[in-house]
């Protein structure tokens, strides 16, 4: 089936500096793709729609300056949190739907980002 | 707008028996609704999911899901739990009306906890 991976899937960094993750459909294209946010034990908050070819799509409450949406082609979305401080500390989750509104999304497998 | 509410923070269920994990949604169109298992620092995985047809949706692992729209219920089931059924569920509905476009709204998450 098809598969997103995204990387790395564990990062620490300090706070000021910029963190960048990747997102990659492996076997298809995704014009469009999703960059979720998860707090410990709670479910995933969506924070933008990647779209290939053109601007990102943010939701209500998400610095857009702060979180750097890229999706330079039909395969790979980047996020890059930039001047990263403690409180975005968080479990990011990248995911692509496959083609067509009834099949099903695929998920990376989420980075753990720690600022210190 | 959608909204998916599951009402259980947490599950606990003796291996061999029964397990159901509620879901509810609401939508202004008609749903596609699905589930997805994550297990820790990992993505999300596919589980199951409703588009048409019969209520009764069977999927991967064992679980089923009950679509009743009187109820606008669909609650994840499996008739004999294991261990290793031990993990963090989600329920996600898709309103296929124009306006929702291929976001995906997911509940709060229920977690499972299956003891030997």
């Amino acid at each position: 089936g098809a598969v997103v991976s995204q990387h790395p899937s564990r990062v620490i960094c300090k706070s000021g500096t910029s963190v960048k993750i990747e997102c990659r459909s492996l076997d298809f294209q995704a014009t469009t793709m999703f960059w979720y946010r998860q707090f410990p034990k709670q479910s995933l908050m969506l924070m933008a729609t990647s779209n290939e070819g053109s601007k990102a799509t943010y939701e209500q409450g998400v610095e857009k300056d702060k979180f750097l949406i890229n999706h330079a082609s039909l395969t790979l979305s980047t996020l890059t949190v930039t001047s990263a401080h403690p409180e975005d500390s968080s479990f990011y989750i990248c995911s692509a739907p496959s083609k067509g509104g009834t099949a099903e999304a695929f998920f990376g497998q989420g980075t753990r980002l720690t600022v210190v | 707008a959608q909204s998916v509410a599951q009402p259980e923070d947490q599950v606990n269920v003796a291996e061999g028996n029964p397990l159901t994990v509620k879901c509810t949604y609401s939508v202004s169109g008609n749903p596609y609704l699905f589930w997805y298992v994550q297990y820790p620092n990992r993505g999300l995985q596919f589980l199951l999911k409703y588009i048409t047809g019969d209520n009764l949706v069977k999927g991967s692992y064992g679980f089923e899901a009950e679509f009743n729209k009187s109820q606008t219920s669909f609650h994840l089931k499996k008739p004999s739990a294991l261990v290793s059924d031990s993990a963090l569920y989600f329920c996600a509905v898709r309103d296929m009306g124009k306006a929702a476009g291929n976001k995906l709204t997911f509940g709060g998450g229920t977690r499972v906890l299956v003891k030997p």
